[in-house]
């Protein structure tokens, strides 16, 4: 079993391009979630999908958007990247709402 | 806003001792759950303790809920080097679908 997978792991940006991360999880999960991470900041949410073909804002949305079309994978995607989403992303799943999340090892987005 | 906070912010040990980290939160929740994260790695589930609960135990791991004073601790007992990590506390939202995150402890266990 792979989990939760993310790619790509790195990716460097300059101000203004476009880019999608992938995640895709294995275990038949309902619910996914996209966070960033930044320091002193903790995980900060920003949408989520209670299952296919849904999406919902969390925390901090704005900049970003999100779909599910297949329940194995969550897109997150950033339009018009900015110097402020420079972060390290993560992207969870689990099986029943707020229960115990599985975690990726992350994506380390850098915007120039 | 961030549900949980973490006390202390970073905490440093020698291998042996037992390393102690608090959280508080601001509302009523129905779990509460310690996750790790070793340095440039995803975050790891430690244990999960629900409401109606008041300690739970797995190995050296002992969470304690204190819903009147909306705050939680973990306990590591006889810490290892290999227990060096960041620890963060998480609780659902009051809508029930969200995982909600502190800023984490940062907990540096010397050998």
């Amino acid at each position: 079993n792979a989990g939760v997978t993310q790619t790509p792991k790195f990716r460097v940006l300059k101000t203004g391009q476009s880019m999608t991360l992938l995640c895709a999880q294995d275990m038949n999960h309902e619910y996914m979630y996209w966070y960033r991470q930044d320091p002193g900041m903790g995980l900060r949410l920003i949408h989520y999908s209670v299952g296919e073909g849904t999406t919902a804002k969390g925390e901090v949305p704005d900049g970003y958007n999100v779909s599910r079309l297949k329940k194995q994978n969550f897109l997150l995607g950033l339009e018009s990247a900015a110097p402020s989403q420079t972060s390290v992303y993560f992207c969870a799943s689990s099986y029943r709402p707020t229960g115990e999340l599985f975690f990726g090892e992350g994506s380390r987005l850098t915007v120039l | 806003s961030q549900q949980g906070e973490e006390d202390p912010q970073a905490l440093s040990i020698q291998e042996g001792e037992n390393a102690t980290m608090n959280c508080s939160y601001k509302t009523s929740i129905n779990n509460l759950q310690w996750y790790r994260q070793n340095s440039g790695r995803g975050l790891v589930h430690l244990i999960l303790i629900r409401s109606n609960e008041r300690e739970k135990h797995s190995g050296r791991l002992r969470v304690t809920l204190d819903t009147s004073k909306k705050s939680s601790s973990l306990l590591i007992t006889a810490s290892r080097a290999a227990d060096t990590a960041s620890y963060f506390c998480a609780t659902d939202d009051t809508g029930g679908f969200k995982t909600i995150f502190g800023a984490g402890t940062r907990l540096f266990v010397k050998a």
